[in-house]
């Protein structure tokens, strides 16, 4: 049983440019989550997608941040024309619609924005 | 107001002895799930423990318990006969019934001294 895998592990680009990370989640979990987490601070929920649906976005994920899962199996969260403040962890989760939804992890894609 | 809320930034436990990392929780949702992750500085979110509001128990996994009182809205994690790899970031999260996002807190610091 495979985990949550996400690629690259990490990233670094200039100001400006796209980015794009793919999250492949647990095969028989159903559901998805993006979340960004900087540096002393605990993960905060961007978007969620219920199979090939987006169903919830954070108010965080501004018109630069898009984030697709076609076919309801991995998912992509592109970011355009990043800037600095971009820089930060972003976690994949996955999670089955059992009793207690319980959310697990990818390792993380590390961003840095120069 | 925040959903969830750790007051120790950091902790430090001898080896073998047993700690308690704090949380407390905000919510009007009467069904809810309450969840501890472990982060290394490797970044990967690790799920512990959940105790979902209406479980008449403690949750126990291993050497992990949650002393959960509902009334307090508190949700503390106890890690008995601490190990050197028990060293890393604590995070308590909530999913509340109503929504799909986690809440996490700001994590707390656990170094555990030889």
């Amino acid at each position: 049983d495979t985990g949550v895998s996400q690629n690259p592990r990490h990233k670094i680009t200039k100001r400006g440019q796209n980015v794009t990370f793919r999250c492949d989640p647990i095969s028989e979990h159903n559901r998805l989550y993006w979340y960004r987490q900087t540096l002393g601070q605990g993960p905060e929920f961007l978007t969620y997608f219920q199979n090939e649906a987006q169903l919830e976005k954070s108010r965080l994920l501004s018109d630069r941040f898009s984030a697709e899962r076609p076919k309801g199996s991995f998912s992509t969260l592109e970011i355009q024309r990043t800037e600095q403040g971009d820089s930060a962890m972003y976690l994949c989760a996955s999670s089955a619609r059992d009793f207690t939804d319980t959310q697990y992890f990818g390792p993380g894609t590390r961003l840095t924005v120069l | 107001a925040q959903k969830i809320t750790q007051t120790q930034p950091g902790m430090f436990v001898q080896e073998k002895e047993a700690v308690t990392l704090d949380c407390t929780y905000d919510t009007s949702d009467p069904s809810y799930g309450l969840f501890w992750y472990k982060q290394p500085s490797s970044g990967e979110m690790i799920f512990l423990i959940y105790q979902g509001s209406y479980d008449q128990q403690n949750a126990t996994e291993g050497r992990y318990s949650l002393n959960f009182q509902k009334a307090r809205k508190s949700a503390n994690l106890v890690i008995s006969a601490s190990q050197l790899g028990d060293s890393a970031m604590y995070f308590c999260a909530m999913r509340e019934h109503t929504g799909n996002q986690f809440y996490f807190g700001t994590g707390t610091s656990l170094t555990v001294i030889p």
